[in-house]
């Protein structure tokens, strides 16, 4: 149950597109396609943002994307806007009812 | 609207016990997996434990097993946390989390979560 592998900080200007990668394990994301994505202001819970890999939650922006290429999971945030700056996090079904979370990356708008 | 709101939460001391709380309105309580997922200062998050909707099934990440013990009551809409043989390292933010009703694996609502600091 080792955490998902996620670069500590993306940074891009507005407008631009960035991408947050997610690395697991054959056990994990290479698994299942079962990956889900949460932003996370400071001081606040959670919220889905992504989940099976590539699927949207009704009232989230089609900005937001993702994507799954053995075990690695990817979320790329196109036009990239202010109120996008927040901390994110994949999400991992690991098997027999668990889950594995990925260590954070905080994207900051230049 | 989805409302979870946790409770419970507060300062105890290494080897000592807490009950953590949540609260749920808003929907049809009883067809929905509940998670504990909890986050250290600073740190990510990390899924705890999980019950099933007639509380028959609970799993829990290793760290935990033998020592934390998920548990819901559908007439309350409540799902509970008993956290015992704390350790610092226990020391987060506590969110409990709705799964969606539909089969997918995914955390759909959290709740604002509750401090739990475990002095050594």
């Amino acid at each position: 149950q080792s955490a998902l592998t996620q670069p500590a900080s993306v940074s891009g200007s507005p407008g631009q597109s960035i991408t947050i990668s997610c690395t697991g394990t054959s056990s994990d994301v290479g698994s299942y396609n079962l990956v889900s994505w949460y932003q996370q202001y400071p001081g606040k819970g959670p919220k889905l943002m992504i989940y099976e890999g590539t699927k949207r939650p009704s009232g989230v922006s089609n900005r937001l994307s993702g994507s799954k290429s053995g075990n690695t999971a990817s979320l790329t945030i196109s036009g990239l806007q202010a109120e996008d700056e927040a901390d994110y996090y994949c999400c991992s079904y690991a098997g027999s009812s668990t889950y594995v979370f990925g260590t954070g990356t905080k994207v900051t708008v230049l | 609207e989805v409302q979870l709101v946790e409770s419970g939460g507060g300062l105890v001391q290494s080897g000592g016990s807490l009950r953590l709380s949540c609260a749920a309105s808003g929907f049809t309580f009883n067809r929905h997996w509940m998670s504990w997922v909890r986050q250290a200062p600073g740190k990510g998050l990390e899924w705890v434990a999980n019950i099933r909707l007639d509380g028959k099934e609970k799993y829990y990440v290793d760290s935990v097993k033998g020592r934390f013990a998920i548990s819901r009551d559908n007439a309350k809409n409540s799902v509970s946390l008993q956290m015992n043989s704390l350790r610092a390292e226990d020391t987060a933010v506590y969110y409990c989390a709705r799964h969606d009703d539909s089969g997918t694996f995914m955390f759909e609502n959290w709740g604002q979560g509750t401090l739990v600091t475990v002095s050594s």
